[in-house]
């Protein structure tokens, strides 16, 4: 059984800059969550797709965005990046209930100077 | 408000040394209680979910239990390798597949 997987590991970019994070997730999850984890901090839910489908937001602009692809990985994309997105990205997928347990991903860690 | 606290911020023990974390919450009507283990620069690992109070699970030297309001993760006789830092995690009220993170507690255990 594959894991979560992220990439890349790490990449550093200017303000005013966009990125794309990518993920690939679990054999057998259909519901994949993106987090950002600041230093220090624990991890804050950005958003959550299913089917394809936004399935909730946390509360993150709308430079934040994303997709969900048929074989169920996934895309981050940040815009007009700003120092303040400097931050450990992660990726997570499980199942859709809610209390179904989220298997994270290694992280990306993202620069931004 | 959904929230979620862990103490101490940083624990630091001798190995040998047993001890607990503890997670408190306040969301309405519990769906689970999660626990993840985090290295430096990585993903989370998860450990345990708890779903109702009373519970307990264990996994080598780490024992978790749930009552109403919180949760504890006892360390039995840790060793160096149990140094992490500790989180734990509840879905919102309100039905949400996410989770709500606490800062987590830095654990650092010393030969």
């Amino acid at each position: 059984e594959t894991g979560v997987t992220q990439s890349p590991t790490h990449l550093i970019k200017t303000r005013g800059q966009q990125v794309t994070l990518r993920c690939s997730s679990q054999s057998g999850h259909n519901t994949v969550s993106w987090y950002q984890q600041a230093l220090g901090q624990g991890p804050q839910f950005i958003f959550q797709y299913y089917r394809e489908e936004e399935n909730g937001r946390g509360n993150f602009p709308p430079r934040f965005s994303g997709l969900q692809f048929p074989n169920y990985s996934s895309e981050l994309n940040v815009n007009a990046l700003e120092l303040d997105d400097s931050a450990l990205y992660l990726c997570a997928s499980s199942l859709l209930s809610s209390t179904d347990t989220q298997y994270f991903g290694p992280g990306t860690r993202l620069t931004v100077l | 408000e959904d929230q979620v606290t862990q103490s101490p911020e940083a624990l630091r023990l001798q190995e040998g040394e047993s001890s607990s974390l503890n997670c408190s919450y306040t969301v309405s009507g519990l769906r689970g209680l999660f626990w993840y283990r985090q290295d430096p620069g990585k993903g989370p690992e998860f450990l345990f979910t708890l779903y109702s109070a009373g519970e307990e699970k264990e996994k080598e030297r780490l024992k978790a239990t749930l009552t109403k309001k919180e949760s504890f993760l006892h360390i039995t006789a840790p060793k160096p390798e149990d140094s992490a830092t500790y989180l734990c995690a509840v879905p919102p009220s309100g039905g949400y597949n996410k989770l709500i993170f606490g800062a987590g507690t830095r654990l650092a255990v010393h030969p």
